[in-house]
């Protein structure tokens, strides 16, 4: 079955500290795997993608394929990145998502 | 805005009435999507569609929920006889095939609550 699982509910840092958002997936194939962000009163907007292997607002997620995990990281958290993050994955040949429940990060000053 | 828009915002109806939710994507995008979010969750994927084609259906979908793309541009989705259960956020999204693979423009959302 194809299911992607973020532990945490709700993560809250002070602003600077390190932060880490858990994803782990479940999927028999290779998938691709997002990190979509969603600030208060904007749309669900994409963050970033793991083929690309890109740091966006300072956050990277690297997948390990061993342990089906895909966290993403920043260094320094900033108020400003304070909202609601989405991991998801595409199937194979698919360009559908299928998302996790969601984690609420909350930096506070 | 050249955004996703979606029409209503928000729809409040009684339980058994039908009810249409309508899509307008962004312009050059051929591919469409229907999700559908509750409270604590993710968004759940209903259906999507290339151009005017309905390449998939969630096995989660009843029959009372139909989508259609008629002329590849906007969407609707209807929900007859609708239930309590159907109160949800009702999610769209669009793409192109020529753009990043993952990458859904999302609208507003429609906020649909049956009393």
């Amino acid at each position: 079955a194809q299911r992607v699982t973020q532990p945490e509910k709700l993560l809250s840092v002070f602003k600077g500290a390190p932060v880490e958002l858990k994803c782990n997936y479940s999927y028999s194939g290779s998938p691709e795997l997002f990190w979509y962000v969603q600030y208060s009163r904007q749309r669900l907007q994409l963050l970033l993608r793991h083929i690309s292997r890109e740091s966006i607002k300072g956050f990277t997620a690297d997948l390990n394929k061993g342990e089906t995990s895909f966290h993403l990281k920043k260094p320094f958290a900033q108020e400003e990145d304070s909202a609601m993050y989405y991991c998801a994955l595409t199937p194979l040949n698919t360009d559908k998502l299928i998302f996790g429940t969601g984690t609420r990060l909350q930096v506070f000053p | 805005d050249t955004g996703v828009s979606q029409n209503p915002r928000h729809k409040i109806t009684k339980r058994g009435q039908n009810v249409t939710f309508r899509c307008d994507p962004i312009s050059e995008h051929n591919r469409l999507y229907w999700y559908r979010q509750t409270l604590g969750q993710g968004p759940e994927f209903l259906t999507y569609f290339q151009n005017e084609a309905q390449l998939e259906k969630s096995r989660l979908l009843s029959d009372r929920f139909s989508a259609e793309r008629p002329k590849g541009s906007f969407s609707t989705l209807e929900i007859q006889r609708t239930e309590q259960g159907d109160s949800a956020m009702y999610l769209c999204a669009s793409s192109t095939t020529s753009g990043l693979t993952g990458e859904l423009f999302f609208g507003e959302g429609s906020r649909l609550t049956v009393l």
